[in-house]
């Protein structure tokens, strides 16, 4: 089946442990990406890639590493969680970009954060 | 980055159609419109897609304007099930994506 896998799915830390949230497509997408989600915001990009090895940040990356050393993961690591990244967190995929026509996002069900 | 502009909240009646239009006035050229709906915390759905021409899959119909400053996205039978939050996105050729904060559409009985 084709998915996007996120683990784990719910996860209460506290501020400065460093965390990693796992991503996994088995779909050979190009692109994946990590979103956001805080009430009353939408989903808000925080890095995206568009290949492997090649990332770039999104509307708000501060606080988030990501890295892409193969194609079918895209781990997010929080180095030194502070409790303003406390959110719940998607990750997708896709074949390609907008502007082909392959933009369609696959998403993962979500991770929910708590910092504490 | 193409940015998009949605009415934050919608009531449509059971049987009925639901419009949700969406505007994206700095839409570029090769730039496709996405549409996506959540429910409650899921993961979106993907739901249609469009660059130019009007489209039309099992769930939904979305027609753009001729100037593709605007789109609007048609559930022909809005069920309860169609309860959820609409996003119309633009993706730029560079992977950049804002979802903004969509619409809320309530189908009541």
């Amino acid at each position: 089946e084709a998915q996007v896998t996120q683990n784990p799915r719910y996860l209460i830390t506290v501020t400065g442990k460093k965390l990693t949230v796992t991503c996994s497509q088995n779909m050979n997408h190009e692109y994946m990406s990590w979103y956001r989600q805080d009430p009353g915001l939408g989903l808000r990009q925080i890095y995206y890639s568009m290949n492997v090895e090649v990332t770039d940040k999104g509307d708000v990356p501060e606080g988030y590493k990501v890295s892409r050393k193969e194609k079918r993961n895209f781990p997010l690591i929080l180095e030194s969680p502070s409790p303003n990244q406390t959110s719940l967190y998607f990750c997708a995929s896709s074949l390609s970009v907008g502007t082909s026509g392959s933009g369609r996002q696959y998403f993962g069900p979500g991770t929910r954060l708590t910092v504490l | 980055d193409a940015k998009t502009t949605q009415p934050p909240s919608m009531d449509c009646a059971e049987g009925r159609a639901a419009n949700l239009p969406c505007n994206h006035s700095t839409i570029s050229g090769n730039e496709y419109v996405y549409w996506y709906r959540q429910i409650h915390s899921q993961g979106p759905q993907y739901i249609i897609h469009g660059l130019k021409n009007n489209e039309t899959n099992e769930m939904a119909s979305l027609i753009i304007t001729e100037d593709r400053k605007s789109s609007t996205l048609i559930l022909p039978h809005a069920t309860l099930r169609d309860t959820a939050v609409y996003y119309c996105i633009v993706m730029d050729s560079w992977g950049k994506l804002q979802f903004g904060a969509g619409t809320q559409v309530v189908v009541t009985p």
